[in-house]
């Protein structure tokens, strides 16, 4: 079946500028998590959602990252007034459903470079 | 705080060899420890998964060892081949299912022929 996809790609933005980066997760899966990958990194937990709702989102470097998934499947990571630090790889995650198993599987990730 | 350390940096290892890859934690809470292979321009691919009630998990050729009292896993590659070379991340989570993953810093495999 289809695994985690993510749009765009790639993404290239100014400094100040506001992105979105959008994360289908596998069907069925109850589960979503965004993580962020520096070069030469390993991927580094941001968000967690189960269902609708944030379950988790110590990961979140400031204010100016928001996220949501507003019909429990889709989620959308927003960066609001990019900086040059926010460069790296958004990665997603899903799950299945919480009882059934602790596996995550990965999309390709968004990578972002702020100019 | 690094609460997954892991080791070495970089590996490489002859086609046919067996490759060792290390990771040590700190955090007591943890209770799921999986690798992920990662290959250049993509997302993490889940390998191999261990809990704590067992010593050593085998699949194919990649086996993980766990040492609950020294908190540390590894990860073994039997008969490492070419199509193995990639990056390599050990991770933990605490706190039963859907929880969040911490990585180490990962390994680079080159499998020379």
């Amino acid at each position: 079946g289809a695994g985690v996809s993510q749009t765009p790609s790639n993404k290239v933005t100014e400094k100040g500028k506001y992105v979105e980066l959008r994360c289908d997760p596998i069907s069925g899966h109850t589960a979503l998590y965004w993580y962020r990958q520096s070069l030469g990194q390993g991927p580094e937990f941001l968000i967690y959602f189960q269902g609708t709702g944030a379950a988790d989102d110590s990961g979140l470097p400031n204010d100016r990252f928001f996220a949501v998934r507003p019909e429990g499947s889709v989620s959308t990571l927003k960066i609001q007034r990019t900086e040059r630090g926010d460069s790296a790889v958004y990665l997603c995650a899903s799950s299945p459903l919480p009882g059934t198993s602790y596996e995550q599987y990965f999309g390709p990730g968004t990578r972002l470079t702020v100019t | 705080q690094q609460q997954v350390k892991q080791s070495p940096q970089s590996l490489i290892v002859q086609k046919g060899g067996i490759s060792i890859i290390n990771c040590a934690y700190e955090n007591t809470a943890f209770d799921y420890f999986p690798w992920y292979q990662q290959f250049p321009g993509k997302g993490p691919a889940l390998l191999i998964a261990i809990r704590p009630d067992v010593s050593e998990k085998k699949e194919g050729r990649f086996t993980i060892s766990f040492n609950k009292s020294a908190k540390q896993f590894s990860l073994h590659i039997m008969d490492s081949q070419p199509g193995d070379s990639a990056t390599y991340f050990c991770a933990a989570s605490n706190g039963g299912t859907a929880s969040k993953l911490t990585f180490g810093t990962g390994t680079r495999l080159q499998v020379t022929l």
